[in-house]
C-alpha cells in the first residue's frame, strides 16, 4: 500500500498569503495519479487539482499542483477567505486507492 | 447536476452488518466507478472499495474478507455491506462516483456523507 505523508499537518496563514503543502508518497506514484481535495467542516471532499497538475473543472488559477514520482506540492497562491480548509492529497494509480492526512490551512 | 446522497441506520451495534445505500440522481449509474470511503473521527480518509457499473468490483485488502458493495441500476443506486462490525468502523460514510482516468478513476461527485456509529 502506498502511504502519503502530508505535512506540514497545520499551516497558519492570512489572507492574500501564498500557502505551500507537501505530500509524500512512500512509493513512486505512477504516471502523476495524484489527486488533491478540499474539506471543509461538515463538507465532502472536494476534487481540486487531478493528475498531479490539473485543475479540476471550476476550480481558481490560484490554486496549482506540481510534483511527480514521490513529492507532490499544492500551492494557493494567494489566499482567499474560503480557502481556509484541510487538504488531502490520494493517489489513484494502485490499489488500495490511499490519503494523506491532511493539511489544516487556518487563519493566523 | 449529478447528485449523492447517503441512506441507513445512524447506529450499528458490535458484531452486526453495517448496510448503507448511496441513491444517484441527475444522471444514469450505468457508467462510472462507484465508491465508498469513510473517515473515522479525527482521522484520514479511508478507501473501501468500488463497484464498475459493468458489476467488476475492487475492495481495499482491509475490508476485503467483510464487505461487499452492489449495484441496483433499476433503482438507480448502489449500496455498502460491512459485516461483523467493531467500535473502529465508527465512521462517517460517504459515496462517490469514480470517473475514469487512465488507470484510476477521479472522485468527482460525492456525497454529503452519513455518520455511523457502533455501539451496543
Amino acid at each position: 500500500e502506498i502511504v502519503l505523508t502530508q505535512s506540514p499537518g497545520t499551516l497558519s496563514l492570512s489572507p492574500g498569503e501564498r500557502a505551500t503543502l507537501s505530500c509524500r508518497a512512500s512509493q513512486s506514484v505512477s504516471s502523476s495519479y495524484l489527486a488533491w481535495y478540499q474539506q471543509k467542516p461538515g463538507q465532502a471532499p472536494r476534487l481540486l487539482i487531478y493528475g498531479a497538475s490539473s485543475r479540476a473543472t471550476g476550480i481558481p488559477d490560484r490554486f496549482s499542483g506540481s510534483g511527480s514520482g514521490t513529492d507532490f506540492t499544492l500551492t494557493i497562491s494567494r489566499l482567499q477567505p474560503e480557502d481556509f480548509a484541510v487538504y488531502y492529497c490520494q493517489q489513484y494509480g494502485r490499489s488500495p486507492r490511499t490519503f494523506g492526512q491532511g493539511t489544516r490551512v487556518e487563519i493566523k | 447536476q449529478v447528485q449523492l446522497q447517503e441512506s441507513g441506520p445512524g447506529l450499528v451495534k458490535p458484531s452486526e452488518t453495517l448496510s448503507l445505500t448511496c441513491n444517484v440522481s441527475g444522471g444514469s449509474i450505468s457508467t462510472y466507478y462507484w465508491n465508498w470511503i469513510r473517515q473515522p473521527p479525527g482521522k484520514r480518509l479511508e478507501w473501501i472499495g468500488y463497484i464498475h457499473y459493468s458489476g467488476s468490483t475492487n475492495y481495499n485488502p482491509s475490508f476485503t474478507s467483510r464487505v461487499t458493495i452492489s449495484l441496483d441500476t433499476s433503482k438507480n443506486q448502489f449500496s455498502l455491506r460491512l459485516s461483523s462490525v467493531t467500535a473502529a468502523d465508527t465512521a462517517v460514510y460517504y459515496c462517490a462516483r469514480g470517473d475514469s482516468f487512465g488507470f484510476g478513476e477521479l472522485l468527482t461527485y460525492w456525497g454529503q456523507g452519513t455518520l455511523v456509529t457502533v455501539s451496543s
